[in-house]
C-alpha cells in the first residue's frame, strides 16, 4: 500500500479566511513533504519534515504554516492567502533512507 | 537555474511503437532518478526509478537508462498504449544530510500522446 491521502480535494477560500489542508499516510514514512504545482509547471518544493521536525523551508511566505502533529499526519495551515496562491497542493512521503517519494492526489486550492 | 530539464514539452507516438522521453540534469550530487506520470487534476504517480550506481532498470513495458557521464536519462515505453497518454516528469533526488530525508527536483514535464 503506497497511499498518501489528502483532504479536502477542492477548497475555495477568501483572502481573509483561515483554512487547513490535511495529509495522512500509514506507510511508516518519516519524511513528509508539501509541494505546490501551478498549471503546466512541475511541482515545487515548499516544506520537508523529517522525524516530525521541519527540516526544509524553501523560503515559503508565512501565510503558509506547516504542522506535523505525528508521524502519520501533515497539515498546511493557510491564512490571508492571495489569488496567486491558487494551485494544486501536493503532499508526499518517503521512507527516511528510501529514495522513492509517493504523492497524494493533491488538494486544489482556489483563492478568491 | 534549472537543474533538471526535459527539453521536449510534447511527444506524439503511434500505439504499439516505442516512446522515448529524455531528461538532462546538471547537478552531479543527484544520486537517484525517478519518473512520474501525471494525469490532469491528480498527483504524480511513481513509475520507475534508477540509482546512480546502475545504468539500466526495467519494469514491464518501462525501461529507464542512465548515462552519468552525459548527465542524461531516458524513459522507454514499449509498446506504447493510449492509456500511457499523460504528462511525464523526470525527477532527480539527492540524499540530504542530518537525516533530513531526500529532496526531489523535477523537470518541466513532457506531454506524451499515444494515438490509436
Amino acid at each position: 500500500d503506497t497511499e498518501v491521502t489528502q483532504t479536502p480535494k477542492h477548497l475555495v477560500m477568501g483572502m481573509t479566511n483561515k483554512k487547513s489542508l490535511k495529509c495522512e499516510q500509514h506507510m511508516g514514512h518519516r519524511a513528509m513533504y508539501w509541494y505546490k504545482q501551478k498549471a503546466k509547471k512541475p511541482p515545487e518544493l515548499m516544506f520537508v519534515y523529517s522525524y516530525e521536525k521541519l527540516s526544509i523551508n524553501e523560503s515559503v511566505p508565512s501565510r503558509f504554516s506547516p504542522e506535523c502533529p505525528n508521524s502519520s499526519l501533515l497539515n498546511l495551515h493557510l491564512h490571508a492567502l492571495q489569488p496567486e496562491d491558487s494551485a494544486l497542493y501536493l503532499c508526499a512521503s518517503a521512507a527516511m533512507f528510501g529514495n522513492t517519494i509517493y504523492f497524494g492526489e493533491g488538494s486544489w486550492l482556489t483563492v478568491v | 537555474d534549472q537543474q533538471v530539464k526535459q527539453n521536449s514539452p510534447s511527444l506524439s507516438v503511434q500505439e504499439g511503437r516505442i516512446s522515448i522521453l529524455n531528461c538532462d540534469y546538471t547537478n552531479s550530487m543527484f544520486d537517484y532518478f525517478l519518473w512520474y506520470k501525471k494525469y490532469p487534476a491528480e498527483g504524480p504517480t511513481f513509475l520507475i526509478s534508477i540509482s546512480s550506481i546502475k545504468d539500466k532498470n526495467e519494469d514491464g513495458r518501462f525501461t529507464v537508462f542512465l548515462n552519468k557521464s552525459a548527465k542524461h536519462l531516458s524513459l522507454h515505453i514499449v509498446p506504447s498504449q493510449p492509456g500511457d497518454s499523460a504528462v511525464y516528469f523526470c525527477a532527480a533526488s539527492r540524499t540530504l544530510y542530518n537525516n533530513a530525508g531526500n529532496m526531489l527536483t523535477f523537470g518541466g514535464g513532457t506531454r506524451l500522446m499515444v494515438k490509436p
